[in-house]
């Protein structure tokens, strides 16, 4: 059973049309919830760091939330640039220091 | 953010030969970094932990003998694929754990896209 589950596995968005993804996890004893963006050929690039239940982080038109069992990432009035496929990933106290991670969004935005 | 650098970019070599990848940490200290593998259209998958000043712990089903790492200072880790396949092409990826405000983060490199011909 995946422990980091996201969805959708790929969201097309035309500009300007606000949307969530979702990560759920079945971890015990979370320690952190992790958001990246990754582009075509690159590495992941870190966007934010939740660690409790209701916790908020904004950064420009991304916006995380997280509860006990997800974390879901709104994007408002999207722009082609924000096109990437976006991972989360969990921190547990069953795995030590290591990042589990979820399979990725896909997301395009087409103008 | 933290910086992290991976050198080379991308590298093809021979069946046989062996390949070093570098992992820095361009303005913090990492005593721990992190090497992963991603194949197209798939997720990270972690290869093993690097610790400073001591031996690396692999994931399972990872040959340490096949996939060397050494962490022999605060700011680089390097990752040697032995005696390269082509099965082993693939993109690899490493990341430092940076403690910040009392919060950890991971940040990435840039990853190394390995063609073995």
């Amino acid at each position: 059973e995946d422990q980091v589950t996201q969805s959708p596995e790929a969201l097309r968005l035309q500009e300007g049309e606000s949307s969530s993804l979702n990560c759920s996890y079945t971890v015990s004893g979370l320690r952190g919830l992790f958001w990246y963006r990754q582009d075509p050929g690159k590495g992941p690039e870190f966007l934010f760091t939740l660690y409790s239940a209701g916790e908020e982080k904004e950064k420009e038109r991304l916006k995380a939330t997280l509860t006990k069992k997800e974390s879901f990432l709104h994007i408002t009035a999207p722009k082609p640039e924000d096109s990437a496929t976006y991972l989360c990933a969990v921190q547990a106290s069953e795995y030590g220091n290591k990042l589990v991670f979820g399979a990725g969004t896909i997301l395009r935005v087409k103008s | 953010g933290a910086v992290v650098s991976q050198h080379p970019s991308r590298v093809i070599c021979k069946s046989g030969t062996s390949v070093k990848i570098e992992c820095r940490s361009l303005d913090f200290q990492a005593t721990t970094m992190f090497w992963y593998r991603q194949f197209p259209k798939q997720s990270l998958m972690l290869m093993a932990t690097s610790n400073e000043g001591s031996k690396a712990t692999y994931e399972q089903g990872v040959e340490k003998d096949k996939f060397l790492i050494n962490h022999a200072s605060l700011t680089l880790s390097t990752l040697t694929v032995t005696s390269a396949h082509p099965e082993d092409s693939s993109f690899y990826i490493c990341s430092a754990r940076d403690w910040g405000q009392n919060q950890e983060t991971q940040y990435f490199g840039p990853g190394t896209r390995l063609l073995v011909l």
